[in-house]
């Protein structure tokens, strides 16, 4: 069993839609929880950071961290084209720590 | 938010040759730098972690003497593809991470480097 599972998609939706990202982990000692979003043939960017359970918003995107199930997801709010890419969710024990476990990434197309 | 930079993006070269590439945090120093694989669909795939001044740890099945890490400095490491063959083209990325606490504990990805060994 893979540390994180992620459906890599594709996921398809028109604008304005509100899209929902989610990662399961199997690893209890998981306490930080990313979000990074990837324009094909770029280097991803940090979107979310978040310790522990509960939520947090930015903007458009909201991440909510579900421990007890190890379930944690990403909430986009009125997509827009730009939001087009492959999202990948990343967890590890320790912020400094070196061992990030990333899910395969789930690609996602607003259609204006 | 932090900055990290690669270079060059995209390299193509005759198999046999060797392949450097560079990655600078920009704006800030990072003690701690790590190399990732990244095949087409597929996750990143953690090959290397780099600290400024000592020697790369590298993952179970990378070939350290393949895939040469130095860490010069706090803010430049480079991996250096030695011999490289077809089957090593992929998508190269580094992140960096920044000494100080919260947030910024966490990996900042510079935008890759596309090898293409023919």
């Amino acid at each position: 069993q893979k540390e994180v599972e992620q459906d890599p998609g594709p996921l398809s939706v028109p604008e304005g839609a509100i899209v929902s990202l989610n990662c399961t982990y199997s690893n209890s000692a998981f306490q930080y929880f990313m979000w990074y979003r990837q324009y094909s043939r770029k280097g991803p960017e940090l979107l979310m950071y978040t310790y522990s359970s509960g939520n947090k918003e930015d903007g458009r995107f909201t991440a909510q961290v579900d421990k007890s199930s190890k379930y944690i997801s990403l909430f986009i709010r009125d997509s827009q084209p730009s939001d087009s890419a492959t999202y990948l969710c990343a967890m590890s024990e320790t912020n400094t720590g070196n061992q990030f476990y990333f899910g395969t990434g789930t690609s996602l197309t607003v259609i204006p | 938010g932090a900055v990290v930079s690669q270079h060059p993006s995209r390299v193509i070269c005759k198999s046999g040759t060797s392949v450097k590439i560079e990655c600078r945090s920009l704006d800030f120093q990072a003690t701690t730098m790590f190399w990732y694989r990244q095949f087409p669909k597929q996750s990143l795939m953690l090959m290397a972690t780099s600290n400024e001044g000592s020697k790369a740890t590298y993952e179970q099945g990378v070939e350290k003497d393949k895939f040469l890490i130095n860490h010069a400095s706090l803010t430049l490491s480079t991996l250096t593809v030695t011999s490289a063959h077809p089957e090593d083209s992929s998508f190269y990325i580094c992140s960096a991470r920044a000494l100080s606490g919260g947030a910024a504990d966490t990996q900042y990805f510079g935008p890759g480097t596309r090898l293409t060994v023919l």
